[in-house]
Formats: C-alpha cells, sequence, structure tokens
C-alpha cells in the first residue's frame, strides 16, 4: 500500500523556538495533505489543507502564522510551529489521499518545555 | 451537525468474543466513503476497512466486517474473535465524493476497545 512517512516521530523543544515537521508520500504524488492535531484521547482535528503550490487552507481557529505550511512539491509538505509553547505540546499528525483511502503518517509527539 | 457520530467511548470486550464498535454519518453527497482506522497507543493510524456508498454488500476484511445501512445512515464496524491486540481507539472516518483526492476525511470521536483476557 502507499506510505506517508512523517519525521521527526518526536521532539522536545524549548519555548519559544521553532520546530519543523515533515510528510512524505513515499510513493505516490499527492498535491493536496493535511495536518491535524491530535489531543489524549480525543479525535484527530483537522488544522489545515497543504496544497501543493499555493497557500494552505486552514481550519477556523488555526493560526496561520503560528502553524506555516509549505507544501513546496508533489511529495513533501511541512508543518513549521514557530515560537512553540507549552500549549502548543500535542500530536500531530499529516495524511494524503490516494483514492479511495487517506494515508497517514507516524505522527510526531511535540514537547514544549 | 455533526458529520460522523461515535456514541461509544469505551467498550469491553471477551478474548475470542465479537463486539460492534457503532457510527453513524450525516451527509447530503450521494457518492462518499466511509473508513474505519485502529489507532494503538504508538499513535499510528490503521486503515481497516472501507465502504463505497454504492457498494451492494457490506465490506470484510478477515476477521472485521462493515455492517453498513445506508437507509440508517449506519455504518458499524464488527470484529470477530476478539485478541488482545485489538484493544487500542477505533475512529470511524467519512469522506464525501470519490475521485477528488482533496477532499478532507471527517472523523468521530472515537471507541476506546478494551479486549479483556
Amino acid at each position: 500500500g502507499a506510505v506517508v512517512s512523517q519525521h521527526p516521530s518526536w521532539v522536545i523543544c524549548k519555548s519559544g523556538t521553532s520546530v519543523k515537521i515533515e510528510c512524505r508520500s513515499l510513493d505516490f504524488q499527492a498535491t493536496t495533505m493535511f495536518w491535524y492535531r491530535q489531543f489524549p484521547k480525543q479525535s484527530l482535528m483537522l488544522m489545515a489543507t497543504s496544497n501543493e503550490g499555493s497557500k494552505a487552507t486552514y481550519e477556523q481557529g488555526v493560526e496561520k502564522d503560528k502553524f506555516l505550511i509549505n507544501h513546496a512539491s508533489l511529495t513533501l509538505s511541512t508543518l513549521t510551529v514557530t515560537s512553540a509553547h507549552p500549549e502548543d505540546s500535542s500530536f500531530y499528525i499529516c495524511s494524503a489521499n490516494r483514492a479511495p483511502e487517506a494515508f497517514f503518517g507516524q505522527g510526531t509527539r511535540l514537547t514544549v518545555v | 451537525a455533526q458529520k460522523i457520530t461515535q456514541t461509544q467511548p469505551g467498550m469491553f470486550v471477551q478474548e475470542k468474543e465479537a463486539v460492534t464498535l457503532d457510527c453513524t454519518y450525516d451527509t447530503s453527497d450521494p457518492s462518499y466513503g466511509l473508513f474505519w482506522y485502529k489507532q494503538p497507543s504508538s499513535g499510528e493510524m490503521i486503515f481497516l476497512i472501507y465502504q463505497g456508498s454504492y457498494d451492494q454488500q457490506n465490506a470484510t476484511e478477515g476477521r472485521y466486517s462493515l455492517n453498513f445501512q445506508k437507509a440508517r445512515k449506519s455504518a458499524n464496524l464488527v470484529i470477530s474473535a476478539s485478541q488482545l491486540g485489538d484493544s487500542a481507539m477505533y475512529f470511524c472516518a467519512m469522506r464525501e465524493g470519490f475521485s477528488n483526492t482533496g477532499n478532507q476525511f471527517y472523523f468521530g470521536t472515537g471507541t476506546s476497545l478494551t479486549v479483556i483476557p
């Protein structure tokens, strides 16, 4: 099956620093990728839709300037958490669709200290 | 209105027994897909089963089957012969439209399944 790879799997950073998370589709091209945030024991919350070659579409309530998304190629989307604070600590997961299914990255557990 | 509703926050099942996880959905699009994903404590999302809105028969994948009742807009997951490794969160999801890979998935709130030895 198709594979989506997400890196890093976990990261600990200091408050005020920025963290970049990569999402790659390894064996198919993804013009669209999705970024989710998940709090413990809760569902996936869609943060933004990443579009190759154009601006990302953010869900209501998600700060564009804090969560920067770049989809520079058909196989790579990045999410940068800028000026991270402890409340940004969460599980972030990306996905890409290859009809009819969604393929997910392994997720990134971010801890801001 | 919620696109996907899972009303069972937690479920327990005895090992080797069958269990049904409930899911109802809401859409006006005639073309849609329904999915179940398993999320163990590691966090990865594991695809289990898919049902298209035009599929006449219920989908089956090994020990997993999807009880698709279109008129009632329900898509329950049935796990037969439960195993200890089945303990995980289970998410029901829906995607409207088939061919547009830009369509987002809508997820339910999940059901935490615990298999008891």
